[in-house]
This record gives C-alpha cells, sequence and structure tokens, in this order.
C-alpha cells in the first residue's frame, strides 16, 4: 500500500520569510495530493490540492509543486503570516486497493513574529 | 451553511460503555469517512462507505462499528470504549473516491 513520508516535523520561521513543508510518497499510481492545514482544537482544512497531471499549482501566498518520477511533492508557503501557526499535513490517495488518503505524518508550523 | 456535522462535539463515556457518535451531511456526497485522531497525529482512516459499500480499514479495532442507513448519516459505534479509545473522531465526505475530503468539527470523546 501506499506510504507517505513528511519533512520536517517541526518548522519555525520568521515572519515574512518563507516556508516550505516536503512530502514523498511510494505508490506512482496516486493521482491526489491534498495538503490539509489544521488549527489547534479545529478540524483539517484543505488548502491547496494538485493532480498528477500537473506539476505546479499556485493560490496567492500558497504553492505546490509535484515531481512524479521523484514520488514528491512540496508545500510552499511565501509572505508568512503569524495566522499561517498550525499543523500542515499532506496526503496521496492510494489508487489500488481500499481507494483512500494516506496523510503524512505532519509539521508543526511556528510563525515567529 | 454547516455542510458536515458532528454530534455531540464533546462526549464522556465510561469506560465500557457503549458509545454512539454520529455524523450527518447536507452535500449528497457519495463518500462518507470516519477518521480517529489523537493529540497532533495525522488522522487515521477507520472505515469508509462508498454508497453503501463498506469498507473496513486491516487494523480497525473490532471494538468499532459503523452504520450508513443514508446517504446523509453515518454513525459511529463503539461498543467498549477503552481509555485508549479517547481521542477526536473526525468524520469528512467527497463526492467521489479520489475527490477533495470535507471534514466535519469532530467529537471529542473522553472515557473516564
Amino acid at each position: 500500500g501506499e506510504n507517505v513520508e513528511q519533512h520536517p516535523s517541526t518548522l519555525s520561521v520568521q515572519e515574512g520569510d518563507s516556508a516550505v513543508i516536503k512530502c514523498t510518497y511510494s505508490d506512482s499510481a496516486s493521482n491526489y495530493f491534498p495538503w490539509y492545514k489544521q488549527e489547534l482544537g479545529k478540524r483539517p482544512q484543505l488548502i491547496i490540492d494538485i493532480r498528477s497531471n500537473v506539476g505546479e499549482k499556485k493560490d496567492q501566498r500558497i504553492a505546490v509543486t509535484l515531481n512524479k518520477t521523484a514520488k514528491h511533492f512540496s508545500l510552499h508557503i511565501t509572505e508568512t503570516q503569524p495566522e499561517d501557526s498550525a499543523v500542515y499535513f499532506c496526503a496521496a490517495f492510494e489508487v489500488g486497493g481500499a481507494q483512500k488518503l494516506v496523510f503524512g505524518q505532519g509539521t508543526r508550523l511556528t510563525i515567529n513574529p | 451553511d454547516a455542510m458536515v456535522i458532528q454530534n455531540p462535539r464533546y462526549q464522556v463515556t465510561q469506560f465500557g460503555k457503549p458509545v454512539t457518535l454520529s455524523c450527518s451531511q447536507t452535500l449528497n456526497h457519495n463518500v462518507m469517512y470516519w477518521y480517529q485522531q489523537k493529540s497532533s497525529q495525522a488522522p487515521k482512516l477507520l472505515f469508509h462507505y462508498y454508497d453503501k459499500d463498506f469498507n473496513n480499514e486491516a487494523d480497525t479495532p473490532d471494538n468499532f462499528q459503523s452504520r450508513r442507513p443514508n446517504t446523509s448519516f453515518c454513525f459511529l459505534d463503539i461498543r467498549s470504549p477503552g481509555l485508549g479509545d479517547a481521542a477526536m473522531y473526525l468524520c469528512a465526505t467527497s463526492r467521489e473516491a479520489g475527490g477533495e475530503q470535507y471534514f466535519g468539527p469532530g467529537t471529542r470523546l473522553t472515557v473516564t
């Protein structure tokens, strides 16, 4: 089955700087890669996603890149703000078998003012 | 305009006392999911339904069961809760498998 590794587990950046979180996946058949942001005590919320037929997608300060050959994808947040502080989860959709999202372990991002 | 609703938001139960958590959706999505999330860990999938087709994760304990009586509602039954079952339980829906998942606010379960 699919396996997703996420790094780093914690990340601290100065306000205004950029943050990058990286994930690798194992199943080359996986075709959908969402990123979720979860604030303390709240539900995971989708912030951006990408499908396997696209290499990059951008939404204002957030971008995701996908390298299918290397089987890795990354979240880029530019001009970070204190409200970006949260736990971020990447995921890959396992196409075969159970057809489910497999999540990475999460990254706790802290933006220092 | 809530789309995925979970009740109750907080549930306290005693060790071994059965408990049922509920989820409803107004999105008319085909797929419904139950996840267990412990502090700062990734959500762990327990079950999902594609329409009425039930899919059980291999490592979901027998103590957990689920029902989906219609498109809108899904229930999680914990037959004999243990202290290790204390967690946030998240319901999610998607229009189709491989689509965006919408999460409910979760039910925080405490076992005393």
